[in-house]
C-alpha cells in the first residue's frame, strides 16, 4: 500500500524557516518524481515544487521560488521542502504527492504550516 | 486567479446527473491530460480521475471524465450523498512549466 506521511510543520514566526519531510513507503519511491501541493485555511489546492525520480529536474512555483528549496533522498526514501524567509500567506496545511508523469495518483495527509508573530 | 476555471458550486439530488466543467488554454488542457481530485471534507484530496477518463482502481464507475480541446469535464451520474466534497482540475501548463490547478467545485448534494 502506498503511503506518504508528512512531518515538520508548526509554528514559526515570519522571516523564519522550517524544513518538512516526506517519508514515502509501498512503493519504489526512487522510481517517481514528486511533488509539494499547498492548501491555505478555506482555500484551494496550489501546487508548489517538482522533483524528478532522481533529483535532476526541478520546478518551482513564482510563489516560493527563490525560497523554498525541494530535494529527496531515496535511500531514505523521503522528500523534503525546505522553507525560508516565510510570511503570514505560507500559512496552509502542505501536502505531498506522488507525481508520476506530472500527475498527483497518491497524496500524504498533510501538514499543517502556520506563519504568525 | 486560478489558472484553471471551475465554477465554485454545483448541486444535485441523489441518483441525479452533476457535470463540473475546467477551462484552460492551450499551453495546459490543450496540451496536456487532465486530472480530476476530489477532497472529502477534513481529509487530504485523492486522485479521482487520471489522464482525462482512467478511473483508479477503487473509483465507482460513476464517475467519468472527457476532455475537448481546452476544455474538460467530470460527469457524475447517480449521485449519491457520499459524493459531496471538492473537487479539482488539475494539468501540467508547458508556459508556467509547473502544475495548475482549477479553483475548486463544492458539490452539495441535496
Amino acid at each position: 500500500e502506498v503511503q506518504l506521511v508528512e512531518s515538520g510543520g508548526g509554528l514559526v514566526q515570519p522571516g523564519g524557516s522550517l524544513r518538512l519531510s516526506c517519508a514515502a513507503s509501498g512503493f519504489s519511491f526512487g522510481d517517481y518524481s514528486m511533488s509539494w501541493v499547498r492548501q491555505a485555511p478555506g482555500k484551494g489546492l496550489e501546487w508548489l515544487s517538482y522533483i524528478s525520480s532522481t533529483g535532476h529536474t526541478i520546478y518551482y512555483a513564482d510563489s516560493v521560488k527563490g525560497r523554498f528549496t525541494i530535494s529527496r533522498d531515496n535511500a531514505k526514501n523521503s522528500l523534503y521542502l525546505q522553507m525560508n524567509s516565510l510570511r503570514v500567506e505560507d500559512t496552509a496545511v502542505y501536502y505531498c504527492a506522488r507525481a508520476p508523469n506530472y500527475d498527483f495518483d497518491y497524496w500524504g495527509q498533510g501538514t499543517l504550516v502556520t506563519v504568525s508573530s | 486567479h486560478s489558472v484553471l476555471t471551475q465554477p465554485p458550486s454545483a448541486s444535485g439530488t441523489p441518483g441525479q446527473r452533476v457535470t463540473i466543467s475546467c477551462s484552460g488554454s492551450n499551453s495546459n488542457i490543450g496540451s496536456n491530460t487532465v486530472n480530476w481530485h476530489q477532497q472529502l471534507p477534513g481529509t487530504a484530496p485523492k486522485l479521482l480521475i487520471s489522464r482525462n477518463n482512467q478511473r483508479p482502481s477503487g473509483v465507482p464507475d460513476r464517475f467519468s471524465g472527457s476532455k475537448s480541446g481546452t476544455s474538460a469535464s467530470l460527469v457524475i451520474s447517480g449521485l449519491q450523498s457520499e459524493d459531496e466534497a471538492d473537487y479539482y482540475c488539475a494539468t501540467w501548463d508547458d508556459s508556467l512549466n509547473g502544475a495548475v490547478f482549477g479553483g475548486g467545485t463544492k458539490l452539495t448534494v441535496l
